[in-house]
């Protein structure tokens, strides 16, 4: 149990688009989802907390306006990256937190790469 | 706030060698957890050990085990019998015990490279 899945995988677009990114809790429902970037060999940077049915909660620096979160369900949380730029091109993972529980159970990440 | 230290970027091993990573943290809490987690170059965050601080024993799983110093605020994390399969990059996390407190605080992580 405690499987956690991202989709897509892998995203390549245009500088200017937006991409959305999900994150599914398959077997459990999470009241609580994470989602951090990641630059190459480097540690996870948190970038926003996403609670079901509120408002996102952002860590000081990430643009609010420029990475939507929104949670609407117990089971999915997407992060929509509006007007990407080449700068944005990361390593996005997200985790989420089994209601009741307080483990963080990761994503497999989604490789973002903006021409 | 937290601050987790990581003081060793890379680290190599022989395979079936013993290797420990050094993990450090700062926190006025009383009570907390303690984490390391495993990325592999599939990128796949995989919990490898916890420690919950108002334990005195340190925590064990199979091949991987912790010197947990609270006193010294000191966390390594012990891999014996080193496999080819645990290269990777180690990643050591805090977590305070509040209710509803879900966040981790990260270290910078060490590259294991076990060489055959």
């Amino acid at each position: 149990g405690a499987v956690v899945s991202q989709h897509p995988s892998r995203v390549i677009c245009k500088s200017g688009t937006s991409v959305k990114i999900e994150c599914r809790s398959l077997d459990f429902q999470a009241t609580t989802m994470f989602w951090y970037r990641q630059f190459p060999k480097k540690s996870l940077m948190l970038m926003a907390t996403s609670n079901e049915g509120s408002k996102a909660t952002y860590e000081q620096g990430v643009e609010k306006d420029k990475f939507l979160i929104n949670h609407a369900s117990l089971t999915l949380s997407t992060l929509t990256v509006t007007s990407a730029h080449p700068e944005d091109s990361s390593f996005y993972i997200c985790s989420a937190v089994r209601t009741g529980g307080n483990e963080q159970f990761f994503g497999p990440g989604t490789r973002l790469t903006v021409l | 706030a937290q601050t987790v230290t990581q003081s060793q970027p890379e680290m190599s091993v022989q395979e079936a060698e013993t290797v420990t990573l050094s993990c450090t943290y700062d926190t006025s809490e009383n009570n907390y957890y303690l984490f390391w987690y495993k990325q592999p170059p599939s990128r796949q965050m995989i919990l490898v050990i916890r420690q919950e601080a108002y334990k005195q024993q340190n925590a064990t799983e199979n091949r991987f085990s912790v010197n947990f110093q609270k006193a010294a605020k000191s966390f390594s994390l012990k891999i014996s019998d080193s496999q080819l399969g645990d290269t990777a990059m180690y990643f050591c996390a805090f977590k305070d015990s509040g209710a509803g407190s879900y966040q981790l605080t990260f270290g910078k992580g060490t590259k294991l490279s076990v060489i055959p």
